[in-house]
């Protein structure tokens, strides 16, 4: 099967411009989550969608970030306006919707804001 | 809210010797520890989990006990390998209906030498 994709890969904007990452969960899962991993620190939850519905956003920043998932499938995750603290890995994971599914991580998003 | 702190942050050892990596967490509702092993570029992948009502949990040349009323979690790899090398992340959290919000810690750089 094939894996959660995330795109892009990396990503450098300026300080104040946006930027929208996207997900791709594997086909038939309705959990996705979006978690950050900033200057080698610990990977942080973000938020939790239950197919199209946000189930948990209690690990969003701030309110420059919006993230997205209609239709159920794929997510985004728009940053707007863009800051320095802002920048790190973000990796999008997703699951089955049964008890004790384990998470799928994908490769993750590179952003640099500058 | 849920704080998992792990170490050592770097492991040097020569193959053929054993990794103990470390975590502590502060929440005793957390009952779902899993490790995750990111080899550089890559995402991260679940090697190993243990649920609180194990103690001890192995496989091949990997184990993870726990201790829930130390509120402790280690992760062991016997006989390293150079393709050992790479991040290990410990995480907890709440399972059931949650259980892909995992609180994580900080990550260790494993070095497996030849």
């Amino acid at each position: 099967e094939a894996g959660v994709t995330q795109f892009p890969s990396h990503s450098v904007i300026e300080k104040g411009q946006t930027v929208t990452l996207r997900c791709d969960p594997i086909s038939g899962h309705d959990n996705l989550y979006w978690y950050r991993r900033v200057m080698g620190k610990e990977i942080k939850f973000l938020l939790h969608f239950v197919k199209e519905s946000k189930q948990d956003e209690s690990g969003m920043p701030n309110n420059r970030f919006l993230a997205e998932r209609t239709g159920g499938t794929y997510s985004t995750l728009k940053v707007q306006p863009a800051e320095l603290e802002d920048s790190g890995v973000y990796f999008c994971a997703s699951s089955q919707a049964r008890i004790n599914s384990p998470l799928h991580f994908g490769n993750g998003t590179r952003l640099t804001v500058t | 809210g849920e704080n998992v702190e792990q170490h050592p942050s770097t492991l040097s050892v020569q193959e053929g010797d054993s990794a103990v990596i470390k975590c502590t967490y502060s929440d005793s509702a957390s009952n779902y520890f899993p490790w995750y092993k990111q080899e550089l570029g890559k995402r991260p992948q679940l090697i190993i989990d243990i649920r609180s009502n194990v103690g001890e949990k192995k496989d091949q040349r990997i184990a993870v006990t726990l201790n829930k009323t130390a509120k402790h979690f280690s992760l062991h790899i016997t006989e390293t390998q150079p393709e050992d090398s790479a991040v290990y992340f410990c995480a907890a959290g709440l399972g059931g209906t949650s259980y892909g919000k995992l609180t994580f810690g900080q990550g260790t750089i494993l070095t497996v030498h030849p």
